[in-house]
C-alpha cells in the first residue's frame, strides 16, 4: 500500500524558510511519477506548487518559482519542498502527492498525504 | 494561467438525489479535467480524470464528463458519505489550476 506523509515544523517565522519533507512508502520515487506539492490557504481553494520527476526535471506554479525548491532525495525515497522569504500569505495547509503523467506531462493526483499545516507568524 | 469557474459555490440536496456540479474553463483544457472530493481535515481524493474515466475503487453514482471548457460531475443517489467539498483541476497547462470549490451539503 502506497503511502505518502509530510513532516516538518508547524510553524515559521516571517522572511525565513519553509522547509517540508514527503516520506514515501510502498513505492519507488524513482518511478514514472511526477512528486509534487499543493497548498490550501484557510478560506481559499487549492493551489498547485510544483513537482519533480526521477530525471530532476521540475515544473513550478510561475506565481511562486523565484522562491521555491522541489527535489528529490532517492536514498531515503522522499521529496522535498522549500519556500524561502515566507510571509503570512504563506500560511496553508500544504499536501505532497503523486501526480500521474500522460503525454509526458503531469496530470491527475492519484495519491495524496493526510496533509500538513504551516502557519506563518513571529 | 487558465481559470477555473466551479457553479455553485455551495449547495443542499437530500440523501438519494441526484447533484451536477459544474466546472467552466476560460480556455480549452481538452479531455485533462478532474475532480477530487474533500472532506474536512482530510486530503482530497481523485474521483475521475481526463474528465469521464472513473478513479479505481470509486463508486459509479459518480460520473464526470464534458471536453474543452465546459465540464460536469454528477453525483447519483447521494449517500451520507458523499456531502463533502468537490473540486475540479486542470492540468492541461501548466500552472495547473483548481477551482474554486462546491461544498454540498445534507438537506
Amino acid at each position: 500500500q502506497v503511502q505518502l506523509q509530510e513532516s516538518g515544523p508547524g510553524l515559521v517565522k516571517p522572511s525565513e524558510t519553509l522547509s517540508l519533507n514527503c516520506d514515501v512508502s510502498g513505492h519507488s520515487i524513482s518511478s514514472n511519477f511526477f512528486w509534487g506539492w499543493i497548498r490550501h490557504p484557510p478560506g481559499k481553494g487549492l493551489e498547485w506548487i510544483g513537482c519533480v520527476i526521477h530525471s530532476g526535471k521540475t515544473y513550478y506554479n510561475p506565481s511562486l518559482r523565484s522562491r521555491v525548491t522541489i527535489s528529490l532525495d532517492t536514498s531515503n525515497n522522499e521529496f522535498s519542498l522549500k519556500v524561502t522569504s515566507v510571509t503570512a500569505a504563506d500560511t496553508a495547509v500544504y499536501f505532497c502527492a503523486r501526480q500521474v503523467i500522460v503525454g509526458e506531462l503531469p496530470r491527475h493526483f492519484d495519491l495524496w498525504g493526510r496533509g500538513t499545516l504551516v502557519s506563518v507568524s513571529s | 494561467d487558465i481559470q477555473m469557474t466551479q457553479s455553485p459555490s455551495s449547495r443542499s440536496a437530500f440523501v438519494g438525489d441526484s447533484v451536477t456540479i459544474t466546472c467552466r474553463a476560460s480556455q480549452s483544457v481538452s479531455i485533462y479535467l478532474s475532480w477530487y472530493q474533500q472532506k474536512e481535515g482530510q486530503a482530497p481524493k481523485l474521483l475521475t480524470y481526463s474528465a469521464s474515466t472513473l478513479q479505481s475503487g470509486v463508486s459509479s453514482r459518480f460520473r464526470g464528463s464534458g471536453y474543452g471548457t465546459e465540464f460536469t460531475l454528477t453525483i447519483n443517489n447521494l449517500q451520507p458519505e458523499d456531502f463533502a467539498t468537490y473540486y475540479c483541476q486542470q492540468s492541461y497547462s501548466i500552472p495547473n489550476t483548481f477551482g474554486q470549490g462546491t461544498k454540498l451539503e445534507i438537506k
